[in-house]
């Protein structure tokens, strides 16, 4: 069974502060999500990494996976209120690329202060 | 795109009463999910449709649960009877096909159906 394991669970930091939010999974992979959710809203899509040694950047945010150690990380820089949300990484069961469902982590809940 | 649609948006019922939880994939899209989110247990993979097939249906909790897709543009996921340990937010998601999928698409999710059952 495949199992995905993020920490911290909670988080709360100043703005302006860099940090980083883990994911762990258990079973070989190569495609890991990381999304995005507001309080009451749904589910946005902010990275797909496929490949090991992948990296992506978007604003102050940047994720990375390492297939090998089956780890991937979210680095937020310079953090800013805006980004205040809960984070999960989902990995996808095969690899290869099969559109199986993705099993969620538990989500890392993030708040920023001024 | 209009995206994932849902609905009903927000529901409360009775314990015992049947519950139809309704959505619209993104046009085009080969797969739909639906997904359970608890405190408790996070989110949760419930049934997973490939061009309206059920592919995986291990992670419906029990009997009392059921999914159909009649057509590539509908789901339902019916509860009966519910139950107050029911109560979550049920999310329905879509995606295009595993070879897409491969080259980086993501899997869309909708707004979420909040089922209340007392």
């Amino acid at each position: 069974e495949l199992k995905v394991e993020q920490n911290p669970l909670f988080l709360s930091m100043q703005e302006g502060k860099n940090y980083t939010i883990y994911c762990n999974y258990s079973t070989t992979s190569d495609r890991l999500y990381w999304y995005r959710q507001d309080p009451g809203k749904s589910l946005e899509s902010l990275f797909v990494l496929l490949s090991n040694g992948a990296v992506k950047q978007e604003g102050r945010l940047m994720a990375s996976l390492d297939t090998k150690a089956r780890l991937s990380t979210l680095h937020i820089t310079a953090a800013v209120h805006d980004l205040s949300a809960t984070y999960f990484c989902a990995v996808a069961p095969h690899s290869g690329g099969g559109a199986d469902g993705l099993t969620f982590g538990k989500g890392t809940h993030l708040i920023i202060q001024p | 795109d209009a995206g994932v649609i849902q609905s009903p948006r927000h529901e409360v019922t009775e314990m015992g009463q049947e519950v139809t939880l309704r959505c619209k994939p993104i046009s085009g899209h080969d797969y739909l999910f639906w997904y359970r989110q608890t405190m408790m247990r996070g989110l949760e993979l419930l049934i997973y449709f490939n061009n309206n097939v059920p592919i995986d249906d291990s992670g419906m909790p029990e009997d009392r649960f059921s999914a159909k897709m009649p057509n590539a543009s509908f789901s339902t996921l019916k509860i009966q009877p519910s139950e107050p340990r029911d109560s979550a937010v049920y999310f329905c998601a879509s995606s295009l096909a595993r070879v897409l999928l491969s080259s980086g698409n993501t899997i869309y999710f909708g707004e979420g159906s909040w089922l209340t059952v007392v």
